[in-house]
């Protein structure tokens, strides 16, 4: 099974920072891997697929990198509505697909 | 707008089996894959099963053994079951759409999520 592995787990940060999380697969997944943010008492939003689309109606300050098994979420200017939990998932290694443990995002 | 909406028991005992039902509305259920996805209180997403319109399945490794999806075109539904639940079952469980195109694949759609409590 591909392990992913995000980091940091809890991140605080001030309205304006520029924002970056990690996440680490444990064996090539060239870019299938995609972002979602869980705000508390939701479903999961789709905001990043293939590493770096960004998808239909989603701020452009939101960013994602990467290929092979090293990833990077960015946000680039940070809101108040950016706090949630946010996580990696990839698709390369059927028939399992898998998430990151998910990074906590706060505001400082 | 695609919706999806969960549906089952909220309380199922230990070693019974866990049923739900997803609703999709908004849109047709064909020519996608329609998945199951888990989050235990306070804890991460696990996936667990999906399904394609014309019944194709895959299911995760771990739970295997003991899940079953099904789906209903002409209800836009589709299922899960779940045997011999015990605690750690314990979850709240979303139904979710999958656009797959060219081997590229996002849950883009999610259901609500309905929370399953396994407790005698």
């Amino acid at each position: 099974d591909i392990q992913m592995t995000q980091s940091p787990s809890s991140l605080s940060a001030s309205v304006g920072d520029r924002v970056t999380i990690t996440c680490q697969a444990s064996q090539d997944i060239s870019n299938y891997l995609n972002w979602y943010q869980q705000k508390p008492g939701k479903a999961p939003k789709l905001l990043i697929y293939d590493a770096s689309n960004l998808e239909t109606g989603v701020p452009s300050r939101f960013s994602g990198s990467g290929s092979g098994t090293d990833f990077t979420f960015t946000i680039s200017s940070l809101q108040p509505e950016d706090i949630a939990t946010y996580y990696c998932q990839q698709y390369d290694n059927l028939p399992s697909y898998s998430f990151g443990q998910g990074t906590k995002l706060e505001i400082k | 707008q695609v919706q999806l909406q969960e549906s089952g028991p909220g309380l199922v005992k230990p070693s019974e089996t866990l049923s739900l039902t997803c609703t999709v509305s908004g849109g047709s259920i064909s020519s996608y894959y329609w998945s199951w996805i888990r989050q235990p209180p306070g804890k991460g997403l696990e996936w667990i099963a999906y399904i394609y319109y014309s019944g194709s399945t895959n299911y995760n490794p771990s739970l295997k053994s003991r899940v079953t999806i099904s789906i209903d075109t002409f209800k836009n539904q589709f299922s899960l079951k779940l045997s011999s639940v015990t605690a750690a079952d314990t979850a709240v469980y979303y139904c979710a759409r999958e656009t797959a195109v060219a081997g590229r694949a996002r849950f883009d759609y999610w259901g609500q999520g309905t929370l399953v409590t396994v407790s005698s």
